[in-house]
């Protein structure tokens, strides 16, 4: 069965540069959820998309921003990245918002 | 919002031992509870779920029950084995909305 793909699973990137992480729901699912995730932390909500319109948001910095397309794909766009920016970020998928969430595999960032 | 306490953080079971771990969440309005098992590294991986109309759920060695009077779920592992040992996440939602994480608990199964 079809998962939820994040690309890409790994990404290096310099201090001040930008960063863009993507995401393609399961097949007719139309929210897309963004998790942070530090190194021995629990995932940490970061923003949401019900049928291309956020539909809530958490902890994401104003120097992130993200956008669900047409297609329902999703893209996490990250700005004048920090250290601290290095982490797991995770991808879910649900169906018309009624729980049973699906992760994808993650992008590993690291910011050095 | 919600907030989902979880405990304990570390857990060291013997194997064949059963496991069980906690977790409370704040908001009345969550009534839908899954919990995660991630390997390091790896995405988090749904093992079980329950929602707020049942108490209780079994699915082979692993069980979830649900108290929603006292605002309580506890994940339930008989038979533990080595496979077992992983980082262990519960989460709230009110199922129209994002997941609340736990801060998660590491379990260690000794052979």
């Amino acid at each position: 069965a079809a998962g939820v793909i994040q690309s890409p699973r790994h990404l290096i990137k310099e201090k001040r540069e930008t960063a863009t992480l993507k995401c393609y729901p399961i097949p007719r699912h139309d929210t897309v959820y963004w998790y942070q995730q530090g190194p021995g932390q629990d995932p940490q909500f970061l923003i949401s998309f019900y049928e291309k319109m956020q539909s809530d948001k958490g902890s994401i910095p104003d120097r992130f921003s993200a956008q669900q397309f047409s297609d329902y794909h999703s893209e996490l766009n990250m700005s004048s990245l920090e250290l601290g920016d290095s982490a797991l970020y995770f991808c879910a998928s649900s169906f018309d918002r009624g729980g049973g969430y699906t992760f994808g595999s993650g992008t590993r960032l690291t910011v050095v | 919002g919600e907030n989902v306490e979880q405990h304990p953080s570390t857990l060291s079971v013997q194997e064949g031992d059963s496991a069980v771990i906690k977790c409370t969440y704040s908001d009345s309005a969550s009534n839908y509870f899954p919990w995660y098992k991630q390997e390091l590294g790896k995405r988090p991986q749904l093992i079980i779920d329950i929602r707020s109309n049942v108490g209780e759920k079994k699915d082979q060695r692993i069980a979830v029950t649900l108290n929603k009077t006292a605002k309580h779920f506890s994940l339930h592992i008989t038979e533990t084995q080595p496979e077992d040992s992983a980082v262990y996440f519960c989460a709230a939602s009110n199922g129209r909305e994002k997941l609340t994480f736990g801060t998660g608990t590491r379990l260690t199964i000794i052979p």
